[in-house]
Order: structure tokens, then sequence, then C-alpha cells
């Protein structure tokens, strides 16, 4: 399959912990981008890394990129009840087209 | 509002019916995008346009039909659809394409097939 798995599945955190949702591909890429999704809602683009970085920080969030396992992670740091909602990685290869995986749910208990 | 407009949000047809969804963005992006979206299934692509030009027919059934009458607008009609067609219908739009930029999405159409 060209698309790339996220683990785990489903992920169950407390207020204030943090969370670790990683991303797995099979393919060369150009970049690796991470999207959130609310509960039957469109789509929202949260950080791009292209393959030449391995770490990128925009607020509570931090995402690292190693090509050479072919995986990439996004850590939320200090985790809120807002922060609930499903995780995509989608990578984008020579093409004008993003190829998403399977997704993440994060559920966050006040 | 992410700037990517999508109607209805809300759909219900019937297996002989007619309907398009709408997709419309005024934020100078150049390509169009039609993902779908099942329970328990990844995001699947079905149409890219670029510059109104279609670039991509990811073997999508006939009974779909794109049409990109310019850069800002981009439709989907549907017909003689099947139950399994029910799902969440995102367009996005995006300014290069996906190598160096995100895409902005809709929040989509909630269609079923009855």
């Amino acid at each position: 399959s060209q698309q790339g798995e996220e683990d785990p599945q489903a992920l169950s955190i407390q207020e204030g912990e943090n969370a670790t949702m990683n991303c797995s591909y099979k393919t060369s890429i150009n970049n690796l981008q991470w999207y959130r999704q609310n509960s039957g809602r469109g789509l929202v683009h949260l950080i791009l890394i292209r393959s030449n970085e391995r770490e990128k920080h925009s607020g509570r969030l931090r995402v690292t990129l190693d090509t050479s396992k072919k995986s990439s992670s996004l850590l939320i740091t200090a985790s809120r009840a807002a922060d609930t909602a499903s995780y995509f990685c989608a990578r984008s290869y020579n093409t004008d087209k993003l190829i998403f995986g399977t997704g993440t749910r994060l559920q966050v208990f006040p | 509002e992410t700037g990517v407009t999508q109607t209805p949000r809300h759909l219900v047809m019937g297996m002989t019916n007619k309907k398009s969804l709408k997709c419309e963005q005024h934020l100078g992006h150049n390509a169009m995008y039609w993902y779908k979206q099942s329970a328990k299934k990844p995001l699947e692509l079905m149409f890219v346009y670029n510059f109104k030009e279609q670039t991509e027919n990811n073997s999508v059934p006939s009974r779909f039909s794109p049409e990109c009458p310019n850069s800002s607008h981009l439709f989907l009609h549907l017909h003689t659809l099947q139950p399994e067609d029910s799902a969440l219908y995102l367009c996005a739009s995006s300014l290069g394409g996906a190598v160096e930029y995100g895409y902005t999405f809709g929040s989509g159409t909630r269609l079923t097939v009855v």
C-alpha cells in the first residue's frame, strides 16, 4: 500500500500529559505533513516537514522525521481537552497530491 | 471558515437521483482536489485539478463526474449512486500543489445514499 500507517490507532490521555503519534511510510517523500480533524469536519493543516529536515516546532507541536527509517512522529505537549481529534500524516512525492495515512484518534480527558 | 466552502453540508439522496456537490475557494489557489472519507478507511483521493485541468482520476467510477469551470470552483456531479458511496466528501485546494505547501480543506459534505 502507498498509504502511511499511523500508530497507535487510538490514544487516550489526561489533560496535561504529552501525546505522541507515529507515522510510517514505504516510499520516498518530498515532504510529510500532519493534519488534524475534528469529528465529521474537514482537515486542518498543522505542520509540514521537508525531507531534508529532521525536526520542526510549532507552538505545542513537535514533529520529527527520520527518512532512513521512513517514519515521523508528532508530539503534542501539555495536552488539552480541545486537542481531542483525529490526527493524520500525509506524504507528498513528486506530484501535486497528498497520500494520507489511517489516522490516530486522540482523546484527552479533562 | 477555512476559505474553502463546500455545499451542501449534508445530502440524502436516492440511488436514482442526480445531485451535485459544490466547492468554492477564493484563496488564489491553483489546484483543487476531491477526497472521499469512509468510516474506518483512509482518505481516498478521487480527482485532482490543476489550473482547471484534470491531472488525476484515481480509478473513480463513472457515476462520479467532476467539473472544474475555473480555478475557484469545483463540482462533483453524482448519479445512480450506491449505498456504499455514503461517506464524507472533502474538497481541498492548494497553491502550487502538495510538494511545497499544505492543503486547505473545506468542512465536507456528508452524503447518505438510501
